[in-house]
């Protein structure tokens, strides 16, 4: 079955510095979404690329889909503490009945 | 987005006995499901939840463990049967107007078995 993979687990920054997490998946993905848990709170949905290729930005977040639909990545310019938390990406497989949620990346912020 | 509005927030039970978590959505919406998270890990899907027919599960759930309900478009409910300490966890409701729409979950419900 599909498999969605997050590379790093853990990330430990100071703030300002930037920061980046992978999302790669066995198969071809039709779409990803991306979610932000804050600690002790619910996953909040983010964003969904459709497109190969495509690019979308909120503030400092940078969200990227692969031109072969079956990786993405999320870049934070100059961290806040406020981006405590864990970031999951999941993927809809072309012929997938539901998404597959990755195992998430935990970022840290140190002041 | 949707309010969700789930219930109880937490629960602390005895092994072998059930508990019915709750999932009020403030609007309609096409699709629910309901979800496992271990502490510090992912989410894994337990099963959607169809309204006015038996839930679709995933490999490695089933119904007699997790039966859910759904008898409207705003409303769903999971229990959690025979419960025993690998149970413990936190189960999350969400909702999304579409198989490709976003989701929207609730707070969860945290759940240890004694």
């Amino acid at each position: 079955g599909q498999q969605v993979m997050q590379i790093p687990q853990y990330q430990h920054v100071q703030e300002g510095e930037d920061f980046t997490t992978y999302c790669n998946s066995s198969t071809t993905l039709s779409n990803i979404q991306w979610y932000k848990q804050r600690p002790g709170g619910h996953p909040v949905f983010l964003i969904q690329l459709v497109k190969s290729g495509e690019v979308k930005k909120q503030k400092r977040l940078t969200f990227q889909f692969g031109e072969a639909k079956k990786n993405s990545s999320l870049h934070i310019t100059a961290t806040q503490t406020t981006d405590v938390g864990t970031y999951f990406c999941a993927g809809l497989g072309d012929y997938g009945q539901n998404f597959v949620f990755g195992p998430g990346t935990r970022l840290s912020v140190l002041p | 987005s949707a309010v969700i509005s789930q219930k109880p927030s937490r629960d602390i039970c005895q092994r072998g006995t059930s508990l019915t978590i709750q999932c009020q959505v403030d609007s309609q919406v096409t699709m629910m499901f309901w979800y496992r998270q271990q502490p510090g890990q992912s989410l894994t899907l337990i099963a959607t939840a169809n309204q006015g027919s038996e839930a679709t599960y995933e490999s490695g759930f089933v119904i007699d463990k997790f039966p859910i309900s759904r008898p409207n478009l705003t409303f769903s409910t999971l229990t959690v049967s025979n419960m025993s300490p690998e149970d413990s966890s936190i189960y999350l409701c969400s909702v999304s107007r579409g198989v490709n729409q976003p989701q929207h979950f609730g707070d969860g419900t945290r759940l240890s078995i004694l």
